[in-house]
């Protein structure tokens, strides 16, 4: 069975601080993984990783992917109180048919104290 | 920019009524889909469509019913509601499926006492 696990599932810091968030994955014909960032609402788009060992950076934010150990790690530098939300991890697989979806994992809920 | 927009954004039902969601997007995404969220559980994909007139089954389809009519519409429809559909409906889109990304809307609070 196809499976995205995140970890922690929670997460509480201080502002300034630096975060790691972590997902791995189990998922036939994997063809990349996303992180979105969830706040009240919509899940907003952050990265879409497909290569293994390629950081991709946003501001404050940096992830990478390792297609041998079938992982991903969101990192979160210099943290502030409007990071403060759920970061999903979704999978995408190949093909067509069945498979033109996205694997969410349940989230990490981020904190952020003043 | 409108994007993905569903309506209503809030709805109470009773057991065993029924409604329909409406997801509008207006960036001309070939694929739709309808996902639903519940505390512990992530993001579940119930229906999905890859083109106008085409739809499918996702992870979690029972209970529900899915039209896909015009290429920026899809609709998710619920024939007799159950407190178990109680949940947060969100629609998204996108330009091809296979893992790329997804724009989603601003989501339906659902409940149904």
């Amino acid at each position: 069975e196809d499976k995205v696990v995140q970890s922690p599932l929670s997460l509480v810091v201080h502002e300034g601080d630096t975060v790691t968030l972590n997902c791995s994955y189990e998922v036939t014909n994997f063809r990349s993984l996303l992180w979105y960032k969830q706040e009240k609402k919509a899940p907003t788009f952050l990265f879409m990783l497909t290569s293994s060992g390629i950081e991709k950076k946003s501001g404050r934010l940096s992830s990478i992917l390792d297609k041998k150990e079938l992982f991903s790690i969101l990192n979160i530098t210099a943290t502030q109180t409007g990071d403060s939300a759920v970061y999903l991890c979704a999978v995408g697989q190949r093909g067509g048919g069945a498979t033109n979806k996205l694997i969410f994992g349940t989230g990490t809920l981020l904190a952020v104290q003043p | 920019n409108a994007g993905v927009t569903q309506t209503p954004k809030f709805r109470v039902l009773k057991t065993g009524q029924s409604m329909t969601l409406l997801c509008a997007q207006d960036m001309n995404h070939e694929y739709m889909y309808w996902y639903r969220q519940d505390p512990g559980m992530g993001l579940r994909l119930i229906h999905y469509s890859v083109g106008e007139g085409t739809t499918a089954k996702g992870e979690v389809p029972d209970g529900y019913n899915v039209s896909r009519l015009k290429k920026q519409n899809f609709l998710l429809g619920l024939e007799s509601a159950a407190p178990s559909q109680t949940s947060v409906y969100f629609c998204a889109s996108s330009w091809t499926g296979s893992g790329t990304e997804a724009f989603f809307g601003q989501g339906t609070r659902l409940t149904v006492v």
